[in-house]
């Protein structure tokens, strides 16, 4: 069964902090990770990394997905207010059925405070 | 402009009603799902409908039942519920080939109370 797991689960900074989230997987045919940001409701998609695209950066947010050691980083610099949200990372499985299939670790909450 | 949408935003239900929820998407994608998001939690996977068929139940009760009439809708049928299927019910769309499969755009989602 594929597992993805983030850490922290929680974390609280003020702005103008960097903050660093983190999300390790363990699946049996990898074929992309995801980033995702989830204020109060949808899902907002923010990054998807690949074994031909393991850098993405916009803005102030940045990843990295290392295939080797099976983890992915999403970093924010300078954060804002607006960053306040749950931070989803998802793997998705190209094995048999599972054709699209994304799993999703538990998510990271992150606070800004003013 | 949100171009997943999803109607409606909240629905209250008693157990023995029936009730739907819908789903459009104007991206021009070719798959679409449903996911179950329970408070806290993160969403999980229901269904998948690729090219108006459906591809992946994630073995779901048969009181959810899901029905794709074209491209762009996807609708959720509702019947005889528990409380515990209270959650945020969440409609994605994707392309349906290949690695774009897998980027997701989810609409925001319907509130659902059973009581």
């Amino acid at each position: 069964e594929d597992k993805v797991v983030q850490s922290p689960l929680s974390l609280v900074v003020h702005e103008g902090d960097t903050v660093t989230l983190n999300c390790s997987y363990e699946v049996t045919n990898f074929r992309s990770l995801l980033w995702y940001k989830q204020e109060k409701k949808a899902p907002t998609f923010l990054f998807m990394l690949t074994s031909s695209g393991i850098e993405k950066k916009s803005g102030r947010l940045s990843s990295i997905l290392d295939k080797k050691e099976l983890f992915s980083i999403l970093n924010i610099t300078a954060t804002q207010t607006g960053d306040s949200a749950i931070y989803l990372c998802a793997v998705g499985d190209a094995g048999g059925t599972s054709y699209g299939k994304l799993t999703f670790g538990q998510g990271t909450i992150l606070t800004v405070h003013p | 402009d949100t171009e997943v949408t999803q109607t409606p935003k909240h629905l209250v239900m008693g157990m023995t009603n029936k009730k739907s929820l819908k789903c459009e998407q104007h991206m021009g994608h070719r798959a679409m799902y449903w996911y179950k998001q329970k408070a806290k939690k993160p969403p999980e996977l229901m269904f998948v409908y690729s090219y108006e068929k459906l591809s992946i139940n994630e073995s779901v009760p048969s009181r959810f039942s899901p029905e794709c009439p074209n491209s762009s809708l996807l609708n959720l049928h509702l019947h005889a519920l528990q409380p515990e299927d209270s959650a945020l019910y969440l409609c994605a769309s994707s392309s349906s080939s290949g690695i774009s499969s897998y980027e997701q755009y989810f609409g925001p989602g319907t509130r659902l109370t059973v009581t």
